[in-house]
C-alpha cells in the first residue's frame, strides 16, 4: 500500500532556529509531493508542491528520490509558522491523496 | 467568494439515525473529495468524484455513501451511523484533477452516540 509516514507528532522550535519537518513516502511509481497547512481556527491550504519547485512563506521542500523524503525545511523559524502539517501524495492513478499523519510545530519565543 | 463550504459544522446524532453532511463548492471545479480526520491518524480519504456521476472510494469508505447529481455538490451520507464515525470530516474539490490545488471546506464535526 502506498504510505506517507511522518515520523514527528510534534516538533518544538525556538523562533529563529531553523526548521525540517521529515516526510517520507513509499509509491512505486513517480511521486507528486504536496505539503498542506492548517493553521489554527484556518482552513487546510497548501503550502507547496514539489512540481512547482517553488519557496512560499520561507519554505522549502526537495524531493530525494533515493532516499524518498521530500522535508520541509525553513532557515529561521518563525512564530507564525505554529502550525499542523501534512504531507501528502497522489496514488492511484492521480485519483487519490494520500495524507501522513502530520506534524504540529511549535514556535515559541 | 470562491469557497467550498459544508452544512453542519456541527452535529451529535445517535447511533443507526441517517444523516447526510453538504459539500458545495462555487468554482465549477470537477474534483472534490471527503476525508476524515481522527487524532493520531492524520486525513484519510472516504471517496472521490472526479466528475458528475462519477465517483470512487477512497481508502476508508465503509459505513458511507456520496453521490454527485451536480458538479457543485458532494454529499456524504451516514446510512446507519456508529460511534467509530465520530470525527471531523473535511470535504475538498480542485480544478481539473488533484494535481492542481485542493481547497478545503471549514470541517464538520460529527458526535455519534
Amino acid at each position: 500500500a502506498q504510505r506517507v509516514t511522518q515520523p514527528e507528532k510534534l516538533l518544538s522550535v525556538f523562533k529563529g532556529a531553523p526548521v525540517e519537518l521529515k516526510c517520507n513516502y513509499s509509491y512505486s511509481g513517480s511521486p507528486e509531493l504536496f505539503w498542506y497547512v492548517q493553521y489554527s481556527r484556518q482552513r487546510l491550504q497548501l503550502l507547496l508542491r514539489h512540481i512547482s519547485r517553488e519557496s512560499i512563506k520561507g519554505f522549502t521542500a526537495d524531493l530525494n528520490k533515493g532516499e524518498t523524503s521530500f522535508h520541509l525545511k525553513k532557515p529561521f523559524a518563525q512564530e507564525e509558522d505554529s502550525a499542523m502539517y501534512y504531507c501528502a501524495n497522489i496514488t492511484g492513478t492521480a485519483s487519490k491523496l494520500t495524507f501522513g499523519t502530520g506534524t504540529r510545530l511549535q514556535v515559541t519565543l | 467568494e470562491a469557497q467550498v463550504t459544508q452544512n453542519p459544522r456541527y452535529l451529535i446524532t445517535v447511533t443507526g439515525k441517517k444523516l447526510t453532511v453538504t459539500c458545495s463548492q462555487n468554482m465549477n471545479h470537477e474534483y472534490m473529495s471527503w476525508y476524515r480526520q481522527d487524532p493520531g491518524l492524520g486525513l484519510r480519504q472516504i471517496y472521490y468524484s472526479m466528475n458528475v456521476e462519477v465517483t470512487d472510494k477512497g481508502d476508508v469508505p465503509e459505513g458511507y455513501k456520496v453521490s454527485r447529481k451536480e458538479k457543485r455538490n458532494f454529499p456524504l451520507i451516514l446510512e446507519s451511523p456508529s460511534p467509530n464515525q465520530t470525527s471531523l470530516y473535511f470535504c475538498a474539490s480542485s480544478l481539473g484533477t488533484l494535481y492542481n490545488e485542493q481547497f478545503f471546506g471549514p470541517g464538520t464535526r460529527l458526535t455519534v452516540l
